[in-house]
This record gives C-alpha cells, structure tokens and sequence, in this order.
C-alpha cells in the first residue's frame, strides 16, 4: 500500500520560532490534509489542499500541496506553548473517499520555556 | 468537542475479559469509523460502516467485533485480546459515503486500551 514519509519525527524548539514540517509519498495524490492531536484527544482537521501549489494559511498555520503532488509543507509561525502536540498529515489518492486516507506516522513538536 | 464522543477514556483488561468501546457522534453524519493508534505507527483503519452497513473490515482479529445499530452509535466489542492490542482506539465520522472524494474525518477522544 502507499506509504507517507512524515518528517521530522520530533521537533524541540523554543517558543517564539517557526516550525516547518513535511511529508513525502512515492504515489501521486488528490487531496492533502493536516491534523493535530493535543495530548489525551483525537486529531483535529487543521487544513485541508486540494489542488497541486496550492497554499493555505489557518492563522499562524500554512499548508501547501506540492506541485508534483507527491509532498506537502505545514509551516507555523512564531509558536506559543498550545503548538504542543502531533501533527499528522494524510493523503488521499484521486477517487478515494475517507476510506481510503493515508496517515504519516506523525511530527511530535515539543516547545521548551 | 468535536461532537463524537467516546466512552470510557481509558480501560485496562485481562486476557480473558470482554468488554466494549462506545462512540456517539452528534452530528448527523452518516458514515463512522474504527481507527488504532499505536505508537511510532500511522493510524490503521481497522473497520468503517455507511448508513449502519459495515463496508469495509481491514483484516482485523475477530476478537474485534463492531457493532452499529443506527447512524449516531458505534461499538468495538473486545474479547480474548492480546497485549499488543494496548493502543489508542479512535472512533471518527464523516457526512457522507466513505468514499466520497473530499470527506473530512471528525475524530473521538479515543479510548486508550492497556491490556494485561
């Protein structure tokens, strides 16, 4: 099945920094999406791209659909301590439904006082 | 609140236990979900129901068994499980058709399952 390299695993940073976030696939894909998951909650719908360069901004967050459609970026700027958590980027393949998303294996951002 | 809401927040069973996992979703969508969350691995899809009809079962245990008795509710019944079925389970819902291009997941709190 396609398989979705999410990367970095983890991320320490100090607050106040920009975060920047990737993930990569060896299949094409129609749809990308952005989730976090606070500690002890389920994953969140951040941002949604449907279109290849395509860039989406949800406050200090922005997500853009590689051209080649094979990867996408999650940025966030100037971080405050609420940024902790995982986030999870999925693909979906062109006539996939949510059946068929594709999950990373997630980025742990960890912000240290 | 996403308006899925699942009960209990945490569980710890035995081998030979039986228990089970709720989820309601409030919401008026029409399609729920299984998902496991374990650590260092991407969300695994374990089973998803369509207007109450199970549509897809990926390859899960029969020690699973789900259950969906109308649109809002959804139960993962356990029993006989093993250790390495400790995990995160998460109930989620979209609008329509799982298979609709575009549907967005509404995810649960999650149940988090520690089996002895």
């Amino acid at each position: 099945g396609q398989q979705l390299n999410q990367s970095p695993q983890s991320m320490f940073i100090q607050e106040g920094e920009d975060v920047s976030m990737n993930c990569t696939s060896s299949s094409i894909f129609n749809t990308w999406l952005w989730y976090k998951q606070d500690p002890g909650e389920g994953p969140v719908l951040l941002i949604a791209l449907y279109k290849a360069g395509e860039l989406t901004s949800n406050g200090r967050l922005t997500a853009q659909f590689g051209i080649t459609r094979k990867d996408s970026f999650l940025n966030i700027s100037a971080s405050i301590p609420s940024d902790v958590g995982i986030y999870f980027c999925a693909g979906q393949y062109e006539g996939g439904g949510a059946d068929g998303l594709t999950f990373g294996k997630g980025t742990h951002l960890i912000i240290q006082p | 609140e996403t308006g899925v809401t699942q009960t209990p927040r945490h569980l710890v069973m035995g081998m030979t236990n039986k228990k089970s996992l709720k989820c309601e979703q409030h919401l008026g969508h029409n399609a729920m979900y299984w998902y496991k969350q374990s650590a260092k691995k991407p969300l695994e899809l374990m089973f998803v129901y369509s207007l109450e009809e199970r549509v897809e079962n990926n390859s899960v245990p029969s020690r699973f068994s789900p259950e969906c008795p109308n649109s809002s509710h959804l139960f993962l019944h356990l029993h006989t499980l093993q250790p390495e079925d400790s995990a995160l389970y998460l109930c989620a819902s979209s609008q329509d058709s799982p298979h609709s291009p575009n549907e967005k997941l509404f995810f649960g709190s999650g149940t988090q399952l520690s089996v002895l």
